[in-house]
Parts: C-alpha cells; sequence; structure tokens
C-alpha cells in the first residue's frame, strides 16, 4: 500500500539551531501535503496544508517564519523549525493525499523534535 | 467550520469485552467522510475505518463497526472482543468531500485501556 516516509523520527537540537524535517511519499504522486503538530496526550493540530507547487497555507496562529514548508516536487515535503527555542518541542506529523478527494490520507510515522 | 466532538477523554474495557467510543459532529455540509483512526504509544497514526456519508450502510472491519447517525452527527465505533492491542488513542476525523486538498479534521481523542 502506500506509504509515507518521515524523517528524522527524533531529533534533539540546541536552541537556535534550525531543523529540517522532510515527508517523501514512496509510492504516490502527493498533490497535497499537511503538516500538524501533537503535544503530549492531545489531538493533532493542523499547522499548515501545501500543494504541490503553491505556496503553504497556514493555519491562524501559526508563525509562517518559524515554521517555513516546501512542496517543491510531487514526493516531498519539508518542514523547516527556524531558529528553534524549547516551546518548540513536539511530535510533528506529516500527511500526504494523491488530488482525488476519494483517495485516503496517508501518515507519516512522526518525528520527535526536542529542543535543549 | 466542522468540528469533532469526542466526550469521553478516556475509557477502559476487559480484555474479550465489547466497548464503544462516541463522536458527533457538526457540519452544513451533505457529503463527507469520516474516520476512525488509533494511535498506539508508538504515535503512528493508523486508520481504523472509513464511512462515506452517502452510505446508509455501517462500515465494519473485522472487530471494528460503526454507528453512523446521520441525521444525529453521531459516528460511534464499537470495538468487540477487545484485545490488549486495542490500548491506544482513538482519534474521529471528518473530512470534507467536495476537494482534494482540505485536511482532516479531528476530535480531542479517547484513551481506550484494556484489562487483562
Amino acid at each position: 500500500g502506500a506509504v509515507v516516509s518521515q524523517h528524522p523520527s527524533w531529533v534533539i537540537c540546541k536552541s537556535g539551531t534550525s531543523v529540517k524535517i522532510e515527508c517523501r511519499s514512496l509510492d504516490f504522486q502527493a498533490t497535497t501535503m499537511f503538516w500538524y503538530r501533537q503535544f503530549p496526550k492531545q489531538s493533532l493540530m493542523l499547522m499548515a496544508t501545501s500543494n504541490e507547487g503553491s505556496k503553504a497555507t497556514y493555519e491562524q496562529g501559526v508563525e509562517k517564519d518559524k515554521f517555513l514548508i516546501n512542496h517543491a516536487s510531487l514526493t516531498l515535503s519539508t518542514l523547516t523549525v527556524t531558529s528553534a527555542h524549547p516551546e518548540d518541542s513536539s511530535f510533528y506529523i506529516c500527511s500526504a493525499r494523491f488530488r482525488d478527494y476519494n483517495q485516503p490520507q496517508h501518515f507519516g510515522d512522526g518525528t520527535r523534535l526536542s529542543i535543549l | 467550520a466542522q468540528t469533532v466532538t469526542q466526550s469521553q477523554p478516556e475509557m477502559s474495557v476487559q480484555e474479550a469485552e465489547t466497548v464503544t467510543l462516541s463522536c458527533t459532529y457538526d457540519t452544513s455540509e451533505s457529503d463527507y467522510y469520516l474516520f476512525w483512526y488509533k494511535q498506539p504509544p508508538s504515535r503512528q497514526m493508523i486508520l481504523v475505518i472509513r464511512q462515506e456519508a452517502y452510505k446508509q450502510q455501517n462500515a465494519t472491519e473485522n472487530r471494528f463497526s460503526v454507528n453512523f447517525q446521520k441525521a444525529a452527527k453521531s459516528f460511534s465505533l464499537k470495538i468487540s472482543d477487545s484485545q490488549l492491542g486495542d490500548a491506544a488513542m482513538y482519534f474521529c476525523a471528518y473530512r470534507t468531500q467536495n476537494s482534494g486538498n482540505t485536511p482532516l479534521v479531528f476530535g480531542k481523542g479517547t484513551r481506550l485501556s484494556v484489562i487483562a
């Protein structure tokens, strides 16, 4: 079946550094990708939606200059957390779907980000 | 905007017994999809079951079945013959059918414990 690969699965870095998370669709063309953030024991919170070749649409309250999303190809989207601080520590999950509205939404395994 | 409500933050069930998780949603649309996702401690998002709103027949997947009441905007999940591996967070989710780039809207989740 369709698979979405998310990398890295866990990253620890110092405050002030930038961290890039990759999300790849392995066997289908992901015309739309979604990025979610999840705090412990909470639900998934949508951060942004990106369509291939277009700028991402960010949800209210999400800083687009802090969370840079690139969706340059039909198989790859990246989320870069710029100048990360401890409050950015969280679990980030990507999800991808082909353009057909009937297609399911496939999830990556998530990235645990810890900022020291 | 659509909203999804899960009124049971936590539930528990004895192994081999049956448990029902509740979900209600609010929408003005007539065409949409409803989903139940399972998130075990690994935090991987696993699709449990999916229901198309235009289908009157309730979806079933082995031990998992739903009770879809469109007029009442209710979508409960029944787990039969509960197993230890069913212990997880369960999220109810909604998605419009009208567009390929609309995200899933999640409820806050229900944490299910299975007692041996």
